[in-house]
């Protein structure tokens, strides 16, 4: 079993839809982030959730919404999205305090028709 | 906001050569991080970096974090087949705290057999 685990991997969806973005860590970490990678450009960091707190919301649209429950999980929620937005979803996580290495989960590939 | 320059885009190489790949950035890091990234997954670290004149080996790779705490170089010696990837040099500039990396756009190889 993998450190970090994103679901689903794949998601195609409509522009009128609403779906969710799960990330889990199975490493005890205290930090989870949200990054965007698209093509032909570096992965942008979205959010930054360091013992639960946003700390950090990187000039990211309100159509993204995410949330940490708790320290394993977070969720990025989407609505109204445009085809721009189509790309991988990466998840990470890291222990604030130790070597603060981030951890990356497999992505979700995402479409917006 | 900080920017990673990340050369080269990419290496088209012959089996048992070394490669070479390196970052520059004009701001100052404290942790340099490479990562490599396989089709479909996510980055998987391979390297970590946390002071300047740092030399570190894992297996056929070499990292170093340069003097001015701007730069890394990711050495791969004689290259195999599933070394192919994207690889990606990454920069936190927090003391420790939960801050995103800064990416760069990656380098990406291709092996010849």
């Amino acid at each position: 079993e993998t450190g970090v685990t994103q679901t689903p991997r794949h998601l195609v969806m409509g522009m009128t839809n609403k779906k969710s973005l799960k990330c889990e860590q199975h490493l005890g970490h205290n930090a989870m982030y949200w990054y965007k990678q698209s093509a032909k450009k570096p992965l942008e960091l979205m959010f930054v959730y360091n013992f639960k707190e946003q700390t950090e919301n990187n000039s990211v649209p309100s159509r993204f919404s995410p949330e940490c429950p708790n320290s394993s999980h977070l969720f990025l929620h989407l609505h109204t999205l445009q085809p721009e937005d189509s790309a991988l979803y990466l998840c990470a996580s890291s222990q604030v305090g130790q070597d603060n290495i981030q951890y990356f989960g497999a992505g979700t590939r995402l479409s917006v028709l | 906001g900080q920017q990673l320059n990340q050369s080269p885009q990419s290496m088209f190489i012959q089996e048992g050569e070394d490669v070479s790949m390196n970052c520059t950035s004009s701001s100052i890091f404290n942790t340099w991080l490479w990562y490599k990234q396989d089709p479909g997954e996510g980055p998987v670290l391979l390297i970590a970096l946390y002071k300047a004149g740092e030399l570190t080996s894992n297996g056929r790779l070499t990292a170093q974090f340069g003097i001015t705490r701007k730069d890394s170089f990711l050495n791969i010696s004689a290259s195999i087949p599933s070394d192919v990837g994207i690889y990606f040099c990454a920069g936190e500039a927090s003391g420790g705290g939960a801050d995103g990396l800064t990416f760069g756009k990656g380098t990406h190889l291709i092996i010849q057999p």
